[in-house]
C-alpha cells in the first residue's frame, strides 16, 4: 500500500515570499491533516478536511495560510506572505474515515521549511 | 500551561535496558490516548492506543493511563538500537473531532 506522497522534500525561501505543498494522500482515504510541526515540539493541527470540505480549520493562521483539497483527493497548502517563524516541517496525514475518534492516521514524511 | 507535557530528554540507554517514557496532562476531557514513534527526517507512525484508563500490551511496549492522575507511560522492554527515535504521546476528547494534542516528544537512543 503506498503511504501519503508529500512534496517538496525541502524548501528553503526568504521572508515574505509565498511557498506552496503538495500532499498525496492513501488512495481511498476521505479525511486529510495539515500539522505544522516546530523544531522540538510535536505536531499542531493547522487544517482538516473531510473529502473535500473543511472540518477544521480554528488553528490556520488564515491571515498567511490557505489549504485546499481537490476533488476529495490532493490537496495544498500555501503560506503568503512567509514569516520567520513558519519555519517547521509541515506534515500531512491521512486517514480512511471521519466520525470514528480512534482512526488511525498515516503520516508523510513532510516537507521541511525554512524560512530566512 | 500546556495541555500535554512531556519530558524531551534526550534520553540514553544501552540495548536491553527498559525504558519508561511518561507525559501528563491538564485536560481531563481527554479519552484516547496514543503513543507515535517518529525517525529522523520521517512523520510519526502509530505505536499505541489505548480508551480511558488500564494497560495495553503489544509485544515489547506497554502502555498505562492513569487518569486519576492525568498521567500516561509508553514502557520499552528489552530496548534495541532500532527504537532509537523521538516518542510523542498524543491525546484526544470526544468532543474534538479527532484533532490530536501531541506533548513535544522524547528523543530516544538506545546504545548497542
Amino acid at each position: 500500500e503506498a503511504g501519503v506522497a508529500q512534496s517538496p522534500r525541502y524548501k528553503i525561501i526568504e521572508k515574505r515570499q509565498s511557498v506552496a505543498f503538495w500532499c498525496n494522500p492513501i488512495s481511498g482515504h476521505a479525511t486529510l491533516y495539515w500539522y505544522q510541526q516546530i523544531l522540538g515540539q510535536g505536531p499542531k493541527l493547522l487544517i482538516q478536511f473531510q473529502n473535500n470540505g473543511v472540518v477544521d480549520d480554528s488553528q490556520l493562521p488564515k491571515d498567511r495560510f490557505s489549504a485546499e483539497r481537490l476533488k476529495g483527493v490532493d490537496s495544498t497548502l500555501k503560506i503568503q506572505p512567509a514569516k520567520l517563524e513558519d519555519s517547521a516541517v509541515y506534515l500531512c496525514a491521512s486517514s480512511l474515515v471521519r466520525g470514528q475518534i480512534n482512526e488511525k492516521l498515516f503520516f508523510g514524511s513532510g516537507t521541511q521549511l525554512s524560512v530566512l | 500551561q500546556k495541555e500535554v507535557e512531556q519530558d524531551p530528554g534526550p534520553l540514553s540507554v544501552p540495548e536491553g535496558a527498559i525504558v519508561s517514557l511518561n507525559c501528563t496532562y491538564s485536560n481531563s476531557a481527554f479519552q484516547y490516548f496514543m503513543w507515535y514513534r517518529q525517525y529522523s527526517r520521517k512523520g510519526p507512525e502509530l505505536l499505541m492506543y489505548t480508551y480511558s484508563s488500564g494497560n495495553k500490551e503489544d509485544g515489547r511496549f506497554t502502555a498505562q493511563v492513569d487518569k486519576s492522575s492525568k498521567y500516561i507511560s509508553l514502557f520499552i522492554r528489552d530496548s534495541q538500537p532500532s527504537d532509537s527515535a523521538t516518542y510523542l504521546c498524543a491525546m484526544m476528547a470526544e468532543t474534538s473531532g479527532s484533532r490530536l494534542t501531541f506533548g513535544e516528544g522524547t528523543q530516544l537512543t538506545v546504545n548497542p
